[in-house]
C-alpha cells in the first residue's frame, strides 16, 4: 500500500514529561527518518536509520533519542520534554539513500508543549 | 557550507503559471528533488534532477544549472489546487539525507 504511518496525529505534554512518537512503514525501506518542521526553518532531520539498530544523529539530535529494532518500525523518544520541542514531526522512509531515491513522509505528529 | 534557499511566497493566478526558484549550495552535487506540501500535510515528491536543463513533466517542469547552484520549478496551467507549499531539497554531504529549503508558498487566485 505505500504508507509511512505516525502514531498519534496530535500530542500535548507537559513540560518535564517523556514522550514517544512511533511510525510505521509497510515498503520493506531500509533507510528512515525523523524531521521536524517548524515556521521559518523548514524541515530539519533529527535522526536518520540505515538499518534495524543502525541509527546516525542529524542536524539537531539534542533532546531526542531514537529506536529502531524491526525494519518497519522507527520511534523517536524526547526525554524530558521541553517547550522548544513543540512542533511538527515527519517520519520518513526512502528505498536507500541515493540521489534519485524518493523519501516517503507520514502525516506527521503535532506535538505540544506546555 | 550547505544550503538551500527559496523566497518565502509566489501569488498566481488560476491558468497563468509560477516559477519558483531555488538555490543551493552543496559539497558535492547528488541531485536536487521538488517535493510539494500542502497546508497541513505531508510533503509529496513531484520531481528530481541530476542533468543541467529542463526537465518537462508537463503540468511540473523543472530547470537546473549545476555550475550557478540554481534550479526553479515551473508551474504551468494554474488550477486552484497548485495552491500548497513547493520544497527544494538536495542530498547533505554525506549523500545520507534530503537538506530542506523553507518552502516557496504559492497561492493561486481566481
Amino acid at each position: 500500500d505505500m504508507k509511512v504511518t505516525q502514531m498519534p496525529r496530535y500530542l500535548i505534554k507537559r513540560m518535564g514529561e517523556n514522550v514517544l512518537l512511533e511510525c510505521g512503514q509497510d515498503m520493506s525501506h531500509e533507510t528512515m527518518y525523523w524531521y521536524r518542521q517548524d515556521p521559518g526553518l523548514g524541515l530539519q532531520l533529527i535522526y536518520i536509520s540505515y538499518d534495524v539498530d543502525s541509527n546516525s544523529e542529524g542536524d539537531i539530535p539534542k533532546g531526542y533519542r531514537v529506536s529502531r529494532k524491526k525494519r518497519e518500525h522507527f520511534s523517536l523518544i524526547l526525554d524530558s520534554a521541553k517547550t522548544n520541542q513543540t512542533s511538527v514531526y515527519f517520519c520518513a522512509s526512502s528505498l536507500s539513500t541515493g540521489g534519485r531515491t524518493e523519501v516517503f513522509f507520514g502525516k506527521g505528529t503535532r506535538l505540544t508543549v506546555v | 557550507g550547505q544550503g538551500v534557499e527559496q523566497p518565502d511566497n509566489l501569488m498566481s493566478v488560476e491558468g497563468t503559471f509560477a516559477r519558483v526558484n531555488c538555490t543551493y549550495s552543496t559539497s558535492g552535487f547528488n541531485g536536487l528533488s521538488w517535493y510539494q506540501q500542502r497546508e497541513g500535510h505531508a510533503p509529496v515528491f513531484l520531481s528530481y534532477v541530476v542533468l543541467d536543463g529542463l526537465k518537462d513533466s508537463g503540468h511540473f517542469s523543472t530547470f537546473l544549472s549545476r555550475s550557478n547552484g540554481y534550479s526553479y520549478l515551473l508551474l504551468t496551467e494554474l488550477q486552484i489546487k497548485d495552491s500548497a507549499s513547493y520544497l527544494c531539497a538536495v542530498r547533505d554531504q554525506g549523500g545520507r539525507a534530503l537538506i530542506f529549503g523553507t518552502g516557496t508558498t504559492v497561492s493561486v487566485s481566481p
